[in-house]
This record gives structure tokens, C-alpha cells and sequence, in this order.
């Protein structure tokens, strides 16, 4: 299996641009994770999915931020309008259920908001 | 909410050596994994040890759920081995893991 993959690897843009993050999770997998890594906060978990319906988005950081999940093998996070703050990795990661089970992580997303 | 504490922040080894990494955690989990950041920013899965003691190649972890804390042994360090090592913990939240804030290795030649 190719595991966790994501898209883009890196991505510019410009505060104010609407910037679409893509996460593809490994076959079989019913939960899917995204995370946000900074310098200041460290690891945080911003989203969950189980079998493709949002189960906590407590983390995620305002209404600027949405994900979604169409079908089990795909996933798509959103910011609009992007904000400098916002500059971070992003990972996505996913695993066979919601309990007791080992997360596989994508190689993240370095985004940089000018 | 649940704490991870992981100790110590920095460690810097000579190729060759042994060390031990600690993960502290605040109450009771049913989840517990380890993780190295590589230098490019890949995490890697290392173990998924809610309790008990498991060993891969020259790493071996243990957890002592009821004292609340695991370890990361790394034998014969290698410069490959050098990166950030996290902890993360889950408790009964569906899947939603508490990372600690890492511990920085760095082997050196």
C-alpha cells in the first residue's frame, strides 16, 4: 500500500486565498485524521472522520476551517481566507477504527501564508 | 483535559550509544504510540503500546499503564536515529491523540 498520501507537499499563498488541502488515507481504512504541527503549539488534532461523518471537530481553530469527507478515500481541508497564523503542516492520518488502533501518518503539508 | 509530559526535551549521543526516553501521562489511556520525526518531517509509526513491553530491532518501548508513564529505549544509536520523538495518548475520545511536545535527539558521528 502507498500509504497516507497528501497534496500538496508545499504550498505559497497569499493572506486572504482560499487554500484547499487534499488527503488521500490508506485502503480499508474507516477513520481519517487531520493534525496541525507549529512551533508554539506543537501536535494538535484539528478533525476526525469515522466511516466519513465528522465525529469531533472541537480543534478545529475557527470557521475559517473546514473538512470534509465525500467518500472513504478522500478528504479535503479547507481555510478561507488564509491568514498568516495559519502557516503550519498539516497531516493528515488514518487508521481502521476509532479505538484502540495505530494512526498512519501522510508525509504533511507546509503552507506558508504571506 | 489529559497531560503528556515527555522528558527530556533534548538529548544529544555519540553513535554507539544507549538512551531512554520518558512519556509521563496525566490518567488512564487506551491508547499510547510512539513516533520519530525524521529530519524531512515524516512521522513514522514506531509502536502502539497501551501497556506492556514490545521490542523492534534495537528500539523496545514499555508501558506501565497503572503508574502512568512509558519508555523509549534506543540501543546502539545511530545517526539515522536522530530526529524529534513524540508520545501521544488517547483516552476513550474515539481515536483522538494527545501528542507531548517531543523529545530532539541527536546522534552524532
Amino acid at each position: 500500500d502507498a500509504g497516507v498520501i497528501q497534496s500538496p507537499r508545499h504550498e505559497v499563498t497569499e493572506m486572504g486565498q482560499e487554500v484547499t488541502l487534499r488527503c488521500k488515507p490508506i485502503s480499508g481504512h474507516n477513520s481519517l485524521f487531520w493534525y496541525r504541527q507549529t512551533m508554539m503549539r506543537g501536535l494538535e488534532l484539528l478533525i476526525y472522520f469515522n466511516n466519513n461523518v465528522p465525529i469531533d471537530d472541537s480543534g478545529m481553530p475557527e470557521d475559517r476551517f473546514s473538512a470534509k469527507m465525500p467518500n472513504a478515500s478522500f478528504s479535503t481541508l479547507k481555510i478561507q481566507p488564509s491568514e498568516p497564523r495559519d502557516s503550519a503542516v498539516y497531516f493528515c492520518a488514518s487508521s481502521l477504527g476509532t479505538n484502540q488502533e495505530t494512526q498512519y501518518f501522510g508525509p504533511g503539508t507546509r503552507l506558508l501564508v504571506l | 483535559g489529559i497531560q503528556v509530559e515527555q522528558s527530556p526535551p533534548d538529548l544529544i549521543l555519540q553513535e554507539g550509544a544507549n538512551s531512554t526516553l520518558r512519556c509521563n501521562f496525566s490518567d488512564s489511556v487506551n491508547n499510547l504510540q510512539w513516533f520519530h520525526q525524521n529530519p524531512w518531517g515524516q512521522l513514522i509509526n514506531l509502536f502502539y503500546i497501551p501497556s506492556g513491553t514490545k521490542q523492534n530491532g534495537r528500539l523496545s518501548a514499555t508501558t506501565v499503564a497503572t503508574e502512568r508513564y512509558s519508555l523509549l529505549y534506543i540501543s546502539s544509536s545511530q545517526t539515522t536515529d536522530s530526529g524529534v520523538y513524540f508520545c501521544a495518548v488517547e483516552r476513550n475520545q474515539g481515536g483522538k491523540l494527545i501528542f507531548g511536545q517531543g523529545t530532539e535527539l541527536s546522534v552524532k558521528p
